[in-house]
């Protein structure tokens, strides 16, 4: 059975940098395109990105140049940076992986989601 | 930018009766769209992808139908655990994949 979880720190300071961790078990990381999707109280989800262990990476362009996602074999994780971070980026932080481990799929597996707030 | 606009906000219905939701792409997604199911404190629960198809373990009276850019989930025979907040969602490939708004569907 796969299982998805999310960690991090939870309070993260203006301008600082997030870093949250994606614990994957049941199928290994390099399987996948891995993604992960926030949602802020109230609003539809917003999808961040992917990353697959082959280097291909996509970002939403809102964020491009503030988001790195990778990937950890040897742990069997996935990782999400987010730099320079605002108020605007505070809400819930999930890591989903789709159907299909080829092309572009629905998400029917997710994580149960990490709360990200930025406040000083 | 693929925008997914979601109608109504929110649905009132009463067990029992079919709930019929709405969404609506600004371009077309061709078959690359899904429904959700999010519950207070959930993250989304897959419902529907490729327009139609249900995964394993979703209740047939889940149902998906559309085309292009006009998509309807319609929920046969509302059942208590369905009221919850609905999204489309289109994965096309062409970044970024994009969500609706949500419809809440409530008990009238």
């Amino acid at each position: 059975q796969v299982h998805l979880q999310e960690s991090g720190p939870g309070l993260v300071k203006p301008s600082e940098t997030l870093s949250l961790i994606c614990a994957v078990s049941g199928v290994s990381v390099s399987d996948y395109y891995w993604n992960w999707i926030r949602q802020s109280a109230g609003k539809g989800p917003e999808w961040v990105g992917y990353m697959h262990s082959s280097g291909s990476a996509s970002y939403n362009p809102s964020l491009k140049s503030r988001v790195t996602i990778s990937i950890d074999t040897s742990k069997n994780e996935v990782s999400l940076t987010l730099t320079s971070v605002t108020a605007a980026d505070t809400g819930v932080y999930f890591c989903a992986r789709p159907r299909r481990s080829y092309g572009f799929d629905a998400f029917d597996i997710w994580g149960q989601g990490t709360v990200v707030t930025v406040s000083s | 930018e693929i925008v997914m606009t979601q109608s109504p906000a929110t649905l009132s219905v009463s067990p029992g009766e079919t709930a019929t939701l709405s969404c609506r792409a600004s371009q077309t997604v061709s078959v690359n769209l899904a429904w959700y199911q999010q519950k207070p404190g959930q993250a989304p629960r897959l419902l529907i992808y490729g327009i139609s198809h249900r995964p394993t373990g979703i209740p047939a009276r889940f149902s998906g139908w559309g085309s292009g850019t006009e998509f309807t989930l319609t929920i046969s025979s509302v059942q208590p655990e369905d009221f919850a907040v609905y999204y489309c969602h289109q994965y096309t490939g062409w970044p970024p994949e994009t969500f609706g708004q949500g419809t809440k569907l409530e008990i009238k």
